[in-house]
């Protein structure tokens, strides 16, 4: 079965820089959309953004501004998050997605918390 | 950037049918709906609004049309009780998600 591992998060202080990563395996990463999506601690889903299988195509969330740039690197089956910036309002659980008209996919997360 | 759902939360009894509503912002979108359970990520539940992903019970449809779409729970289990996020595809932007309905057992 698909499978999506997430790495990088962790403690950061307020105003630093994040890139978070997302390993995929198990199916062919180059075929697919995908795209990260936040859960701030009991809270709802936040979709962050995604991008296309060959990187000419990037979509965010209007509604986070230019907080977060999405990149993947398809030779290593990776897909990245950069976050910058960061305030207390971006603590949150991160998921990697795989997308096929939505999201089929997640990954398990990984916690962020922006706290001096 | 939120879909409104309803209700927010709710709690049904074994056996008791359980309806849950998410509008959509358009018409002419995919609709899917995405289950979690505490303290684990969401799974794909019900996509393109009726089809039931793999390994859903059959205890369980969606339906609907235009801007009105319902997850359906024919008679509820313990292991149902979850929250259940609505999440409508291909309009602008690309993904929303809907509020979120919490869904215990009494």
């Amino acid at each position: 079965e698909v499978k999506l591992v997430e790495s990088g998060g962790g403690l950061v202080q307020p105003g630093r820089s994040l890139k978070l990563s997302c390993a995929a395996s198990r199916f062919n990463f180059n075929d697919y959309w995908m795209g990260w999506v936040r859960q701030a601690p009991g809270k709802g889903l936040e979709w962050i953004g995604e991008i296309n299988k060959d990187s000419s195509t990037k979509k965010y969330n209007p509604s986070l501004k230019d907080k977060f740039s999405i990149s993947r690197d398809n030779a290593q089956n990776t897909l990245y998050l950069q976050m910058n910036k960061l305030g207390s309002e971006d603590t949150a659980i991160y998921y990697c997605a795989r997308e096929e008209v939505g999201v089929d996919y997640w990954g398990q997360g990984v916690m962020v918390t922006v706290s001096s | 950037n939120v879909l409104p759902q309803s209700p927010s939360t709710m709690a049904a009894s074994p056996g008791e049918k359980v309806t849950i509503t998410c509008h959509a912002t358009s018409s002419g979108i995919y609709m899917n709906w995405h289950q979690q359970k505490s303290g684990t990520s969401p799974k794909l539940w019900i996509y393109d609004t009726s089809k039931l992903a793999s390994g859903v019970p059959d205890r369980f449809s969606g339906s609907g049309s235009g801007t009105s779409y319902f997850l359906t729970i024919n008679a509820m289990e313990t292991e149902d009780a979850a929250t259940y996020y609505c999440q409508q595809c291909c309009g602008t932007p690309p993904i929303t998600f809907g509020s979120g309905t919490k869904l215990e057992i009494k």
